[in-house]
């Protein structure tokens, strides 16, 4: 079972590059989500769609857009890349309804110097 | 706003130590109460959760109450092991008006042999 699947797992950019982060799950959810992880502060979100077609600002948005491409696929795109963006993005997805848990996929580390 | 308190870590036990990590909640409404455990280099995986008050979740060993007379979700397990070392995360969702789940900070378990 694959879940939640991101590429790539690491990246190492220069500032002010640019790339996409890909996601895709396969469990037929309605929502999905971006997140960062850094140290000492927990998860933090970045963005997350309710539902194919829609998209809604999370609490550090600034810098990324994103991209509900389809019901499977959510990318998450930073324009010119910053160090303040070095990080580990985790994408999820869960079905409709208050009680149903998010699925992570494994992350991708992302170094910017 | 909603919001979620762990225990500062990390938390170091030696194997077969009894375990309680605390969690408390803020929020409107009856949330659904989860359990989250990310293992080095992976991503989150769903521990255990409960929807309503008085509920228990259970896995692996691992259980939690949901308390809202002290809106507590505290982890407990009667014997850890090594290969429980881990970061614990405490979330919730609230019941309705929102598809945003909310994270506590983690809470990094180590236990020795």
């Amino acid at each position: 079972n694959a879940g939640v699947t991101q590429t790539p797992k690491f990246q190492v950019l220069k500032t002010g590059q640019s790339m996409t982060l890909q996601c895709a799950q396969d469990m037929n959810h309605n929502s999905m989500y971006w997140y960062r992880q850094d140290p000492g502060m927990g998860l933090r979100l970045i963005y997350y769609s309710a539902s194919e077609g829609t998209t809604d600002k999370g609490e550090v948005p600034n810098g990324y857009n994103v991209s509900r491409l389809n019901k499977r696929e959510f990318s998450l795109r930073l324009e010119s890349a910053a160090p303040s963006q070095t990080s580990v993005y985790f994408c999820a997805s869960s079905e409709r309804g208050p009680h149903q848990p998010q699925h992570f996929g494994d992350g991708t580390r992302l170094s910017i110097l | 706003g909603d919001s979620v308190t762990q225990m500062e870590g990390p938390v170091t036990l030696s194997e077969e130590a009894f375990l309680t990590i605390n969690c408390t909640y803020t929020a409107t409404g009856y949330p659904s109460l989860f359990w989250y455990v990310q293992y080095p280099g992976e991503g989150l995986q769903l521990l255990l959760k409960a929807t309503k008050a008085d509920d228990k979740g259970s896995n692996k060993g691992f259980e939690a109450t949901y308390r809202k007379e002290t809106t507590s979700f505290h982890l407990e397990k009667g014997s850890v092991q090594v290969s429980d070392s881990a970061v614990y995360f405490c979330a919730l969702r609230r019941g309705s008006g929102t598809y945003k789940y909310i994270f506590g900070t983690g809470t990094r378990l180590k236990v020795l042999a």
